[in-house]
């Protein structure tokens, strides 16, 4: 089954540095590789996703997130944090066939520092 | 994308109770899903909520504590059943319309 790894529980990064949030992942197949943000009383946000195509992603709020097929990889990025980018970070993957439900990571809080 | 209306948004309840969780999606969708989020850790899905068919459900959760309705394509509802305080949560629904999921802004439920 498909699994995810966010090794870290706390990402701390002063305001303006650039911010990186890691996630490595284990499916058969292919895999499609998503990222969420969670704030505070919400639900999860969709930032962006892979699918195929392109290694680096492109997604909402100034945020990217690369794959790496050989390291099993999908880090989020962002060049400049913003205090308000202090939120929970979820990680999540399913596979191209078979048993393609999504499998979350435990999460990363992010916290901006000013 | 899909905009999902997830109601209440938090309760607190006694032991022994139920409460109903609702979800609207504003689209048609063929399945709905139902995860737990405890405090402090991961998503875990609960079942799938197909129209017109029983809900499946994952392993460890069943039927009589998590009753699931699904009336129309738009619609279900999430039964949390004779509760104690390990079943306070968050509690979410989610639609996938494409490869992503969308979800609803969550019920946190406390038991007391």
């Amino acid at each position: 089954a498909q699994s995810v790894a966010q090794p870290e529980d706390q990402v701390n990064v002063a305001e303006g540095n650039p911010l990186t949030v890691k996630c490595t992942y284990s499916v058969s197949g292919n895999p499609y590789l998503f990222w969420y943000v969670q704030y505070p009383n919400r639900g999860l946000q969709f930032l962006l996703k892979y699918i195929t195509g392109d290694n680096l992603v492109k997604g909402s709020y100034g945020f990217e997130a690369e794959f790496n097929k050989s390291q099993t990889s999908f880090h989020l990025k962002k060049p400049s944090a913003l205090v308000s980018d202090s939120a929970l970070y979820f990680c999540a993957v399913r596979a191209e066939y078979g048993n393609n439900r999504l499998a979350f990571g435990k999460g990363n809080q992010v916290v901006v520092i000013p | 994308s899909a905009v999902i209306s997830q109601k209440p948004s938090r309760d607190i309840c006694q032991r022994g109770t139920s409460l109903t969780i609702q979800c609207q999606v504003d689209s048609q969708v063929t399945m709905m899903f139902w995860y737990r989020q405890q405090p402090g850790q991961s998503l875990t899905l609960i079942a799938t909520a197909n129209q017109g068919s029983e809900a499946t459900y994952e392993s460890g959760f069943v039927i009589d504590k998590f009753p699931i309705s699904r009336p129309n394509l738009t619609f279900s509802t999430l039964t949390v059943s004779n509760m104690s305080p390990e079943d306070s949560s968050i509690y979410l629904c989610s639609v996938e319309p494409q490869a992503e999921a969308f979800f609803g802004q969550g019920t946190r439920l406390t038991v007391v």
